[in-house]
């Protein structure tokens, strides 16, 4: 039983095309976030949702949208993909907000830009 | 500014020795820490945390960490490497900000030979 699943796993795309990636936690955990670990392993969180709320939007290109249909899944959309975006994507969930809970992590979406 | 520092990119340790993966931080307020593993092409695991009480913290796979306030640090510790313990080692500590986002370190690739 997959407690963070993401898809897909890898992902290759041209510039300038749109794709999402998908994410489902089955923990009954009311957080979620997506992270973007880059080339060096820099980990940078980009959006956190509480109960379908947006409570983290990080300074990130309006380029990346999220979505939370319900607080079982968030989903990361990207329009005009870049090569900068080159980067494995993480989902992750908790039990709740404040930074006091331990998060759970997907086993990441690599992403690839040419 | 609030911030985490993993001082050393990469630990090397002979199987058997005990390691030591180093952490300090700067927050404001009381800082809740926390400490993941991420091995090869996986997402992270939690590990441990300290969010208040005892300084020693005992977390999963036989690691411990010691929190300073003094000396504001969180080193992780195992009193003897495995070689399945190589990976890569996070620490994180809580934004004090609004938010209560994690600021999380530049990450220590740990190595042990055998």
């Amino acid at each position: 039983d997959t407690a963070v699943s993401q898809t897909p796993k890898y992902l290759v795309t041209q510039m300038g095309n749109d794709k999402s990636i998908k994410c489902e936690q089955n923990l009954g955990h009311d957080t979620m976030y997506w992270y973007k670990q880059d080339s060096k392993k820099f980990l940078k969180i980009m959006f956190s949702y509480n109960n379908k709320e947006l409570i983290i939007n990080e300074t990130v290109p309006n380029r990346f949208s999220p979505k939370s249909p319900d607080k079982a899944h968030l989903n990361l959309h990207i329009n005009s993909l870049e090569l900068g975006d080159s980067a494995v994507y993480f989902c992750a969930s908790s039990l709740g907000t404040g930074g006091v809970y331990e998060q759970y992590f997907g086993p990441g979406t690599r992403l690839t830009v040419t | 500014a609030q911030s985490v520092a993993q001082p050393e990119d990469q630990v090397n340790v002979a199987e058997g020795n005990p390691l030591t993966v180093k952490c300090t931080y700067s927050v404001s307020g009381n800082p809740y820490l926390f400490w993941y593993v991420q091995y090869p092409n996986r997402g992270l695991q939690f590990l441990l945390k300290y969010i208040t009480g005892d300084n020693l913290v005992k977390g999963s796979y036989g690691f411990e960490a010691e929190f300073n306030k003094s000396q504001t640090s969180f080193h992780l510790k195992k009193p003897s490497a495995l070689v399945s313990d190589s990976a890569l080692y996070f620490c994180a500590v809580r934004d004090g900000g609004s938010n209560y986002q994690l600021i999380w370190g530049a990450g220590t690739k740990l190595i042990i030979k055998p």
